[in-house]
């Protein structure tokens, strides 16, 4: 099956900086790769996904890119602000399959 | 149009019990997912289901462990004879039909702590 690794599983920045998260996946059939945030005790919330048929996608200050050829993709958030502090997780899906394998997580924390 | 829901939010029960957790899935979505959360980790699937049908129970326990959506009501996750290590958050996704893959929509989850 799927394997997704994610790193860091822990990241501070300060406020008005950038934060990467990176994710690898192991299994080539994988095509769709949501990105979710979490905060403390509240559900995970999609914030951005991308297909394997396009490379980049962004939303406002969020942005996903994603290498398949390296089997690799990131999560880029640009001018960050304290509410960004939360618990990110990245998926990965298996062309037609519907089960979601998911990283570890990283929490990342905003220092205003 | 309501989101997922799940009730209860917060289960106690003590070591031996049957632990019951349901999942409303978002209207118009037909199929169904469990993951566990223990704490400070990540999620993994338990459980894919669709109407009346187990599509894909391969993250779920042998044991202990079963999970149904029958034509009318919620998806239920059933636990029994719960143990400590059966602590943890539980959390339902819900997804439209389709073919290919959608985005799956989460639920408030049930935190189940098991004395």
């Amino acid at each position: 099956g799927e394997n997704v690794e994610q790193h860091p599983s822990t990241l501070s920045v300060q406020e008005g900086d950038s934060a990467v998260i990176k994710c690898t996946y192991s299994d080539s059939a994988s095509n769709y790769f949501p990105w979710y945030k979490q905060e403390l005790g509240k559900r995970p919330q999609l914030i951005i996904d991308i297909r394997s048929n396009v490379g980049e996608k962004k939303d406002q200050r969020i942005a996903v890119t994603l290498n398949k050829t390296a089997k690799h993709f990131s999560l880029h958030i640009t001018e960050t602000q304290p509410e960004d502090s939360a618990v990110y997780f990245c998926a990965a899906s298996i062309s037609g399959g519907n089960q979601f394998y998911f990283g570890t997580g990283t929490s990342l924390t905003v220092i205003p | 149009n309501a989101g997922v829901m799940q009730n209860p939010r917060h289960l106690v029960r003590r070591r031996g019990q049957e632990a019951r957790l349901r999942c409303s899935p978002m209207k118009g979505h037909s199929h169904v997912y469990w993951y566990r959360q223990l704490p400070e980790e990540g999620l993994k699937f338990m459980v894919y289901l669709q109407k009346e049908n187990i599509i894909d129970e391969s993250g779920m326990p042998k044991e202990r462990f079963s999970a149904e959506f029958p034509k009318e009501g919620p998806s239920i996750l059933r636990i029994q004879q719960v143990v400590r290590g059966d602590s943890a958050a539980y959390f339902c996704a819900s997804s439209p039909p389709s073919r290919s893959q959608e985005t799956q929509y989460f639920g408030p989850g049930t935190r189940l702590l098991v004395l």
